[in-house]
């Protein structure tokens, strides 16, 4: 019940392209759901998040298409550069209605080793 | 606003030791979770600590353990250290524990 699923694991794309990766979830309750971006490093950085009230989010080059019926989420990189390569994670929470076993806990995906090719 | 900070970056130590690892998170920032990172487990939460109080506790032994201070700060302690203890350990910081959530950079734990 409270696991995401990431796909793929590993992911090459030429610069300038569109890198797309998946995930989905089984808990009903989440309502909360960011990607983060990791550097070889560093600590995991918040890209964007949405929630699932909205099918589709952008901030720049980067989108979150959701799917509520289906429990998918997908995060969309357009224009590809090399500076993006780097692990990316998807994420889950519950906000609205938290408590005791939802309170701080993000629920991540496997990750998605991200190479974009010059 | 200063980001979060944790030291120390990098620790050594031998099975059957304890460590302790430090979080000082964002100016306003009240909550705090806890996260170990392994290549083969991913990213696993541990607990959160909101106004020096354990709110949540993810599944791990009681070997892990952690107490916030009046300024938020927060510690976390791993006694009777094992070698798949090896891990990053995260912490990050929300205001409240159910908003935004940001990362610091990790102490990275080698046990030998």
């Amino acid at each position: 019940q409270q696991q995401v699923k990431q796909s793929p694991q590993s992911l090459i794309v030429q610069k300038g392209g569109i890198s797309i990766i998946n995930c989905a979830y089984e808990n009903t309750a989440f309502d909360y759901f960011p990607w983060y971006q990791q550097f070889p490093g560093k600590g995991p950085a918040l890209l964007i998040a949405i929630r699932p009230d909205v099918s589709e989010k952008k901030e720049g080059r980067f989108t979150i298409s959701f799917n509520k019926s289906a429990k998918q989420f997908s995060l969309h990189i357009m224009d590809s550069q090399p500076g993006d390569s780097a692990t990316y994670f998807c994420a889950a929470s519950i906000r609205a209605n938290a408590g005791g076993t939802s309170y701080g806990k993000l629920t991540f995906g496997q990750g998605t080793i991200l190479t974009v090719h010059p | 606003k200063a980001g979060v900070t944790q030291t120390p970056r990098y620790l050594i130590k031998t099975r059957g030791q304890q460590v302790t690892l430090s979080c000082s998170p964002i100016s306003g920032h009240r909550s705090v979770s806890w996260y170990q990172q392994t290549p083969g487990q991913g990213l696993q939460f541990l607990f959160e600590y909101f106004s020096e109080t354990q709110r949540n506790k993810g599944n791990f032994p009681g070997r892990f353990s952690g107490r916030q201070f009046s300024n938020s700060r927060s510690e976390m302690n791993v006694s009777t250290l094992e070698l798949g203890d090896s891990a990053l350990y995260l912490c990050a910081s929300s205001f409240s524990g159910v908003h935004e959530q940001y990362f610091g950079p990790g102490t990275r734990l080698t046990v030998t």
